[in-house]
């Protein structure tokens, strides 16, 4: 069974810090890597998605690298603002998508 | 471009009711369409796969009776929860896979559904 798993579950920082977001998934199968980010209650917002092909992806402020030999995906924010605090969601698949359960991020002022 | 809806965005109702929920693909086709349920806390699982013309695929553990999926169209699937319950209290989000881009899937912003 895939299982996709990230840490740390919740994390705090200052605005302005760079910061690291992880995700393991436990297949090496050929699927695609794709982070979203979930506001409170509300749905999902794609932000990167890397094919089963690509090793990253880069938007804005935002990388995301994929390495499925060590089944992992780090996602990195730059200079972070208060805007980014959010739930980030780590996804492994095509079209069976399989979630991790999600890193709370809060940007403080 | 690739944008999905979902109606209505929260509904209250009264345990042994029927709720239809809606997820509709906006400025595309979309052959396949996917539920999902995201309890407090966890993370959102899917519940069945459903195809334009045919049977939804249900995952395991998920009743087929009591969440009935119908895809009429390209562009509409329905979920409808029957005889709900106080526990399937959930956030329900819809996904469709968009042809035009590369075969990802676009969610829907969700349905709060509260039985009371």
């Amino acid at each position: 069974k895939q299982e996709v798993t990230q840490i740390p579950a919740a994390l705090s920082v200052p605005e302005g810090e760079n910061l690291v977001l992880n995700c393991s998934f436990t297949d090496s199968a050929i699927y695609n890597l794709q982070w979203f980010r979930q506001d409170p209650g509300k749905g999902l917002t794609s932000l990167l998605l890397i094919q089963s092909s690509q090793r990253e992806q880069t938007s804005g402020r935002l990388n995301a690298s994929l390495d499925k030999s060590s089944g992992r995906s780090t996602l990195y924010i730059a200079a972070s603002q208060p805007g980014d605090s959010a739930t980030y969601l780590c996804v492994r698949g095509s079209e069976k998508l399989v979630f991790g359960k999600g890193t709370k991020l809060t940007v403080n002022p | 471009g690739a944008v999905v809806s979902q109606h209505p965005s929260w509904v209250i109702c009264k345990s042994g009711t029927s709720v239809k929920i809606e997820c509709r693909s906006l400025d595309f086709q979309a052959t396949t369409m996917f539920w999902y349920r995201q309890f407090p806390k966890q993370s959102l699982m899917l519940m069945a796969t459903s195809n334009e013309g045919s049977k939804a695929t249900y995952e395991q553990g998920v009743e087929k009776d009591k969440f009935l999926i119908n895809h009429a169209s390209l562009t509409l699937s329905t979920l409808t929860v029957t005889s709900a319950h106080p526990e399937d209290s959930s956030f329900y989000i819809c996904s469709a896979i968009s042809g035009k881009h590369y075969n990802e899937q676009f969610f829907g912003p969700g349905t709060r559904l509260t039985v009371l």
